[in-house]
């Protein structure tokens, strides 16, 4: 069973400052997803990587394979990024998705 | 608007009630997923349908029975629960065996008291 820690558990930052969440996970994977969960509840999907670095606006995720770790990035960070971020592996052989248990992040004004 | 929606948004029921949550998904997938996030722990996979067949049952008690009458709506019937089955219970759907392609509902906020 691939165990998926994220770190921190709690993030507060000012706006504007660059934010960096960790996730490392135990086994070998197909794929790692960045989740995003809004206060309402809603997930939405960010990324899905297997490899290398995927930008999206301010959001830069990235993977590193040999080392079983990941980081989710947002440069300028602004109050409507506060979420809580939650990654998710792919396991081999099977699809079933595996979620860490979320990163609260906070962005004060 | 994700396109899968869950009513009700919020609900409080003793643990002798019956309730049920509703899913629907209007994006023309064949798979639905519930799931219960409860506070710090990891999302849980509680049951996967595809195509209106229960292909998983992740040792859910038998307090939750899950109902799938056509590939656009899920629900779960709850009665007799406990104060720990508090959570968020959310509802997802994707093509068939896309797990990695999963779009969620609001979700459901439950609290038995």
């Amino acid at each position: 069973k691939n165990e998926v820690e994220q770190s921190p558990q709690n993030l507060t930052a000012q706006e504007g400052e660059f934010i960096t969440i960790n996730c490392s996970y135990s086994v070998g994977i197909s794929a790692l997803h960045w989740l995003q969960q809004h206060p309402g509840g809603g997930i939405v999907s960010l990324f899905m990587l297997s490899s290398g670095k995927k930008k999206h606006g301010r959001l830069i995720a990235t993977i590193n394979i040999q080392e079983k770790h990941s980081s989710l990035h947002i440069t300028a960070s602004h109050p409507r990024d506060s979420a809580v971020y939650i990654c998710a592996v792919e396991n081999f052989g099977n699809e079933k998705l595996t979620f860490g248990t979320g990163t609260r992040l906070t962005i004060i004004p | 608007e994700t396109g899968v929606t869950q009513t009700p948004r919020h609900l409080v029921m003793g643990m002798t009630n019956k309730k049920s949550l509703k899913c629907e998904q209007h994006l023309g997938h064949n798979a639905m997923y519930w799931y219960k996030q409860s506070a710090k722990k990891p999302l849980e996979l509680m049951f996967v349908y595809n195509f209106k067949e229960q292909t998983e049952n992740n040792s859910v008690p038998s307090r939750f029975s899950p109902e799938c009458p056509n590939s656009s709506h899920l629900f779960l019937h709850l009665h007799t629960l406990q104060p720990e089955d508090s959570a968020l219970y959310l509802c997802a759907s994707s093509h068939y065996r896309e797990y990695n392609e999963q779009f969620f509902g609001p979700g459901t906020r439950l609290t038995v008291l």
